[in-house]
């Protein structure tokens, strides 16, 4: 079956753009999360979705990171006025049951990577 | 503080041999769980082996295993008989009960497998 797929796979914006990143979860997967994984380090949390709930948004660096999933299913993460230490890899994850399980595994996408010139 | 210390940048490792990459972890939570995940240059995050705070026992998954040393706070993983297809970033993970919903990740670990 399919995985979680990401597009695009890579995206350079100039500084102040705005951009869209979309994440495809696994079909009936109920949890998403987003992470930002900067150059050299591992991937930071930065929001959780059940269905269409944003349950923890705690991991936004900024008001500029906004992230939606309007019908349970496909997920954006869009960042306004895009500024250069944005320059990331944005993995989208997401895993069949709800997140309240320690040892549910997530499943993830190969990732955006957004270069801000 | 660092809640998960991954204190290997690279390791090298010759093509068959066994290879322990290090992890230690920092969490005043009882209730918790370890993860390890391989990210190939692909860059998607491939999920190994799950160790929970309350496990009696070691775990194992394949050629790999967990070396949980509770009371040092470590989750050392061991990959047995390595191979070339091993070479990848591998990053040790917590999640906390008391947590919420974050996953907390290490710097990683480069590891190249020798032919």
């Amino acid at each position: 079956g399919a995985g979680v797929s990401q597009s695009p796979r890579y995206k350079v914006a100039k500084r102040g753009q705005d951009v869209a990143l979309r994440c495809d979860p696994i079909s009936g997967h109920v949890s998403l999360f987003w992470y930002q994984q900067a150059l050299g380090q591992g991937p930071e949390f930065l929001t959780y979705f059940q269905n269409e709930a944003q349950l923890d948004k705690s991991g936004l660096p900024s008001d500029r990171f906004f992230a939606e999933r309007p019908e349970g299913s496909v997920s954006t993460l869009k960042i306004q006025r895009t500024q250069q230490e944005d320059s990331a890899v944005y993995l989208c994850a997401s895993s069949p049951r709800l997140a309240g399980m320690i040892q549910e595994t997530q499943y993830f996408g190969p990732g955006t990577r957004l270069l801000v010139l | 503080a660092q809640k998960i210390t991954q204190t290997q940048p690279g390791m090298f490792v010759q093509e068959k041999e066994a290879v322990t990459l290090d992890c230690t972890y920092d969490t005043s939570d009882p209730s918790y769980g370890l993860f390890w995940y391989k990210q190939p240059s692909s860059g998607e995050m491939i999920f190994l082996i799950y160790q929970g705070s309350y496990d009696q026992q070691n775990a194992t998954e394949g050629r790999y295993s967990l070396n949980f040393q509770k009371a040092r706070k470590s989750a050392n993983l061991v990959i047995s008989a390595s191979q070339l297809g091993d070479s990848a970033m591998y990053f040790c993970a917590m999640r906390e009960r008391n947590g919420g919903f974050k996953t907390i990740f290490g710097a990683g670990t480069r590891l190249f497998v020798k032919a």
